[in-house]
């Protein structure tokens, strides 16, 4: 089955700079990739998807890019702002019809302002 | 829009006792997640459901925990009797189709004492 590798599971990042989260899956029938954000006491939200079609998207400060030859995608947040301060969560979805999303451990975000 | 529902959002009870977790999808989806989320392990499915009807519940981890969906809006997931290592947050999530994101509720955070 689909295994999902995150890194790094702690970031810490001045106001202003980038943060760069990436994962790795195992299964190459995988074909969509989607990106949640978790603020405490709250359930995930979706911030971004990608699908296998598509090299990169981009929505606003988020970024996120694809390799299928490497199996890895990963998230970019540009200028960084305190209120992206959270745990990301990347995640793959397994192949097949009904195909259900396999997550990776999370990595804890910290902006400093 | 209305989201994902899921009541109660804590929960505190003593081990032995059942505990009943409630979720209500977002209107018109037909597939509806339970997970679990512990530090340990992060986020597990634990069944899912298309079309009211249990397709997959091999994450649930013991024949303690059970889940029902009656109708298209409701679904229940119950654990009796209640162990303290059953001591987690429990999210609900929904999705319209197979190939469209998932959306998770706010959880609940449940303790057995």
């Amino acid at each position: 089955g689909e295994n999902v590798e995150q890194h790094p599971s702690t970031l810490s990042v001045q106001e202003g700079d980038s943060a760069v989260i990436k994962c790795t899956y195992s299964d190459s029938a995988s074909n969509y990739f989607p990106w949640y954000k978790q603020e405490l006491g709250k359930g995930p939200q979706l911030i971004i998807d990608i699908r296998s079609n598509v090299g990169e998207k981009k929505d606003q400060r988020i970024a996120v890019t694809l390799n299928k030859t490497a199996k890895h995608f990963s998230l970019h947040i540009t200028e960084t702002q305190p209120e992206d301060s959270a745990v990301y969560f990347c995640a793959a979805r397994e192949g097949g019809s009904q195909g259900n999303l396999i997550f990776g451990k999370g990595t804890k975000l910290s902006v400093k302002p | 829009d209305a989201g994902v529902i899921q009541s109660p959002r804590h929960e505190v009870t003593e081990m032995g006792q059942e505990v009943t977790l409630r979720c209500k999808p977002i209107s018109g989806h037909d597939y509806l997640f339970w997970y679990r989320q512990t530090m340990m392990r992060g986020l597990e499915l634990l069944i899912y459901f298309n079309n009211n009807v249990p397709i997959d519940d091999s994450g649930m981890p013991e024949d303690r925990f059970s889940a029902k969906m009656p109708n298209a809006s409701f679904s229940t997931l119950k654990i009796q009797p209640s162990e303290p290592r059953d001591s987690a947050v429990y999210f609900c999530a929904s999705r319209l189709g197979s190939n469209q994101p998932q959306h998770f509720g706010d959880g609940t955070r449940l303790s057995i004492l």
